[in-house]
Order: C-alpha cells, then structure tokens, then sequence
C-alpha cells in the first residue's frame, strides 16, 4: 500500500515564475492538506482541500492556489515566486477533514 | 498572536537514557495535540496525540504529558535508541469548517542520541 507521494522531489526556479507541486493520497485517503516548511522551521498549514473544494486555508496570499481532482489528487501552485518561497512543500493526506494526517516526503523548491 | 513553541532548539541524550521534549502553546482553545518525528528528507511522522481531556497517554516507549495549567506538553522517550535521532515538533490543532482542522506545528527540538 503506497503512502502519500509527492513530485517532483526537487525544483529549481527563478523569481517570477510559477510552479506546480503535486500529490497523490494515501490509498483510500480522500482529503489533501499543504504546508510550507522554511530551513530549521516547523511546517505552516496552507490550506486544505476535501470534496474538490478548498476548506480552510492558512495565511498565505492568493499568489498560492491549489486543486483536487476526482481521484483525490492535488496540486498546488505558487505564482510570481519570491526567494522567500524556497522550501519543503508537505502534502498530508487524511480519511477526513478532521483525522489524522499522514505526511509524504515533500517537495524541495528552490528559487534563484 | 497564538503560537506553539519549544523551550529546547537542541537536545543530545546518550543512548539508553530517557529523554524529555518540551513544548509550550498559548491556544488555550486547542483541544487535540499531536507529537511528530521528522528524520532527515523525510515528511514529519506521527508518533503519539493527546486530547485535552486527558494529562497523560502512552505509547510504546513514549509518553506524552499535558498540562493544561501552564499551557505545557512534553514528550518522553524511554531508553533512547540512535534511530530516536531526528526532529520533534509538537502541533496543536485549531478547529475549522465541516468538521476540518489545521495543523499549527512548533519551531522544533533537534534530538541527537549519543552511542
């Protein structure tokens, strides 16, 4: 049983670009959440989605959207990308909104 | 603002002995905490939760402690091993919409175990 993948796994951009992170759940998992963990920081919660809908989301600007599609998979993408958004993207998959969270390995995004 | 942080950036514990991870919250609203272990290039890994209704759970080789009081988590390891090595952070959870909740995690506890 596969856990929660993430692609790619490294990213290298320059400012002003946009870029797209994607995840695929934890089989039988149907809610995706996305955070943002700077170096030697501790993850910050960007928004989650169930149902194909975004459901909360953290304080990050509109520049950060997201998508979930049938299959439960998501994406999530950054626009006009600023050297402060280089970091480890985290997707989490859970059986619902409000259960436990199960963490893939990231997505390290570094912008030049 | 509400935040969850840790007393302790670094902790070094040789191998056997117990070791304790601080953390303290200021959401006196939070009712459902969460201890996570992220090892190197690895996505942060579930090890042990607590609700507020409760001051003390066990899991194996780990204990998780709750003060409500003084708004205080900690997280104890048995028998420290090498592969305990890695970073802790404590998270609170902030109720949402439909039954949803955010993650707030802390800034994190380096542990290094000692051989």
């Amino acid at each position: 049983d596969a856990g929660v993948t993430q692609s790619p796994t490294h990213l290298i951009k320059t400012r002003g670009q946009q870029v797209t992170l994607r995840c695929s759940p934890k089989s039988g998992h149907d809610t995706v959440s996305w955070y943002q963990q700077a170096l030697g920081q501790g993850p910050q919660f960007i928004f989650q989605y169930y149902e194909e809908e975004e459901r909360q989301r953290g304080n990050f600007p509109d520049r950060f959207s997201g998508h979930q599609f049938p299959n439960y998979s998501s994406e999530l993408n950054v626009n006009a990308l600023l050297l402060g958004d280089s970091a480890l993207y985290l997707c989490a998959s859970s059986l619902g909104p409000g259960r436990e969270q199960f963490f893939g390995p990231g997505t390290r995004l570094t912008v030049l | 603002g509400e935040s969850v942080g840790l007393h302790l950036p670094t902790l070094s514990v040789q191998e056997g002995d117990n070791s304790i991870i601080n953390c303290a919250y200021s959401n006196s609203a939070s009712d459902y905490f969460i201890w996570y272990k992220q090892e190197s290039g690895k996505g942060p890994q579930f090890i042990i939760d607590i609700r507020s209704n409760m001051d003390k759970r066990q899991g194996q080789r780990v204990t998780v402690l709750l003060n409500k009081t003084v708004k205080h988590l900690s997280l104890q390891i048995a028998a420290t091993q090498p592969g305990d090595s890695a970073v802790y952070f404590c998270a609170e959870t902030s109720p949402g919409g439909a039954g949803s909740y955010q993650l707030t995690f802390g800034k994190g506890t380096k542990l290094s175990v000692i051989p």
